[in-house]
C-alpha cells in the first residue's frame, strides 16, 4: 500500500539560509500535519492542513510558513534558520471521513542546521 | 486542555516476558481515540494499535493489548512474549473524536529496553 512519501530524507543547511521540506500524502487522504520532533523529545504539533486549507497551527515560528496545493501535496518552508530547528519533521496524513482520526507517518526528514 | 502523561521515562524486560507502559490522560471530553506508536531507531513512527473511547473492549493487535479504563482515564499498553525488535520509543497519544483532522496530543515517551 502507498505511504506518505516525504523528501529530502536528510537535509544540511548554514545558520540563516532557507529550507523546503515537501510531504505527498496517501492518495485519497485529505489532511496534511507537520510535527517537529527533536533529539530524545515528543513529537511537537506544527501546523495542518484540510483540503487545501490551513486547519489548526500549533507551535510553528513565525519564520516558518506552509502550504497545501491542489494535489493535496504539501510544503513546509524554513527561513532564516537557526541551530534549535535541527530535528526531524514528521508529515503525516489521514482521511476525515474515516471517523477514527488515525494518522499515517512519513519517514521523516531530518534537518540539521551548521 | 487535553493533556498525555507517560510516568515512566525508561523500561527494561526480559526477552519473552510481559511488560506494561503506562499511559494516563486528561480531558473533558467523551468522545475520543487513544494511540500507541512505536518509535524504533530508525525513527520511523509506526502506529501499533488504537483504541476508540465509546468501545469497552480493550483493543487487541496479536502480543500487543491495552487496559483501558476510561473512568480512571488509563491507557497502558502490555507487550506479551517480548521480542529484541520491541525495542523502541512507545508513545501515548490522544485525539478528540469530535474533531476529526485534529492535532494528536502526545505523552513524553517510554523506551523500552530488551534484555537478551
Amino acid at each position: 500500500a502507498a505511504g506518505v512519501i516525504q523528501s529530502p530524507r536528510h537535509l544540511i543547511k548554514e545558520k540563516r539560509e532557507t529550507a523546503t521540506l515537501k510531504c505527498y500524502p496517501i492518495p485519497r487522504h485529505d489532511t496534511v500535519y507537520w510535527y517537529q520532533q527533536g533529539p530524545g523529545q515528543d513529537p511537537q504539533f506544527l501546523i495542518s492542513f484540510y483540503e487545501k486549507m490551513q486547519s489548526d497551527k500549533g507551535s510553528i515560528p513565525d519564520r516558518f510558513s506552509a502550504q497545501q496545493f491542489s494535489d493535496y501535496h504539501s510544503e513546509l518552508n524554513m527561513s532564516s534558520l537557526e541551530l534549535g530547528d535541527s530535528a526531524l519533521y514528521f508529515c503525516a496524513s489521514s482521511l476525515a471521513g474515516r471517523g477514527d482520526n488515525e494518522q499515517f507517518f512519513g519517514p521523516g526528514t531530518r534537518l540539521t542546521v551548521l | 486542555a487535553q493533556t498525555v502523561t507517560q510516568s515512566q521515562p525508561e523500561m527494561s524486560v526480559q526477552e519473552a516476558e510481559t511488560v506494561t507502559l503506562s499511559c494516563t490522560y486528561d480531558t473533558s471530553e467523551s468522545d475520543y481515540y487513544l494511540f500507541w506508536y512505536k518509535q524504533p531507531p530508525s525513527r520511523q513512527m509506526i502506529l501499533v494499535i488504537r483504541q476508540e473511547a465509546y468501545k469497552q473492549q480493550n483493543a487487541t493487535e496479536n502480543r500487543f493489548s491495552v487496559n483501558f479504563q476510561k473512568a480512571a482515564k488509563s491507557f497502558s499498553l502490555k507487550i506479551s512474549d517480548s521480542q529484541l525488535g520491541d525495542a523502541a520509543m512507545y508513545f501515548c497519544a490522544y485525539s478528540p473524536g469530535s474533531h476529526s483532522n485534529y492535532q494528536l496530543i502526545w505523552g513524553a515517551g517510554t523506551k523500552l529496553i530488551i534484555k537478551p
